[in-house]
């Protein structure tokens, strides 16, 4: 079957500092993957999006960046955070045709 | 664009009764996806149902099941029975059938907190 994994749970960074979470999928080959972020209170951003290993799509012109190194490895960054990036970051990935979406457990990002 | 909507910010429902979740979208496209998600407090998103737009009969899962109303762009989400492990955001969500350049993605509403009393 297959798994998603999303890490780490949770992060504290000063402001300034470079960022990567990570995700990878496991039990299936050539998904999409996607990041969002969940602003408190609020609904899901899509931020990118990769139908392929370095294929990224950006939803939003932000302080972020995606990269696939890998089939099923996908990565968020950061150079330098900003105040606003916090938030809960969601990885999800999804099969061929109409196979629905499938999210990992999610990474909690707090600037300060 | 798509957009989706859910106008009901709160909800609560007394355990063992039934709650009615709402959801409208907006799209000119004939062929989509629908869906509910479910968002405990763990964080992890959770899908409930799905419901495919060419499909006139409304999908069911157990207790879960929707009114799709394909002309009216309604999507609500009814929950039978509930129970104190329903608590959580709900979140409706869009999806085109159209292939990539989209890459299909999901586009999402707001979200509904449901509160369960016990």
């Amino acid at each position: 079957s297959q798994t998603i994994h999303q890490w780490p749970a949770t992060l504290v960074q000063p402001v300034g500092s470079p960022l990567s979470l990570e995700c990878t999928v496991e039990g299936t080959s050539n998904p999409n993957l996607y990041w969002y972020r969940q602003a408190a209170g609020r609904g899901l951003q899509l931020l990118f999006y990769s139908v392929g290993i370095g294929q990224i799509s950006s939803e939003v012109p932000q302080n972020l960046s995606a990269s696939r190194p890998q089939d099923r490895q996908f990565i968020l960054s950061s150079k330098k955070l900003l105040l606003s990036d916090s938030g809960f970051y969601l990885c999800a990935w999804k099969g061929t045709g109409d196979s629905p979406l499938h999210f990992g457990n999610g990474t909690r990002l707090t600037v300060t | 664009a798509q957009t989706v909507t859910q106008s009901q910010p709160e909800m609560s429902v007394q355990e063992a009764e039934t709650v009615t979740l709402s959801c409208t979208y907006d799209t000119s496209e004939s062929d989509y996806y629908l869906f509910w998600y479910k968002q405990p407090p763990s964080r992890q998103m959770i899908l409930v149902i799905r419901q495919e737009a060419y499909k006139q009969q409304n999908a069911t899962e157990n207790r879960f099941s929707v009114n799709f109303q394909k002309a009216a762009k309604s999507f609500s989400l009814k929950i039978s029975d509930s129970q104190l492990g329903d608590a959580a955001m709900y979140f409706c969500a869009y999806r085109s059938a159209r292939p990539p350049g989209s890459a299909r993605q999901l586009t999402f509403g707001s979200g509904t907190q449901l509160t369960v009393l016990p």
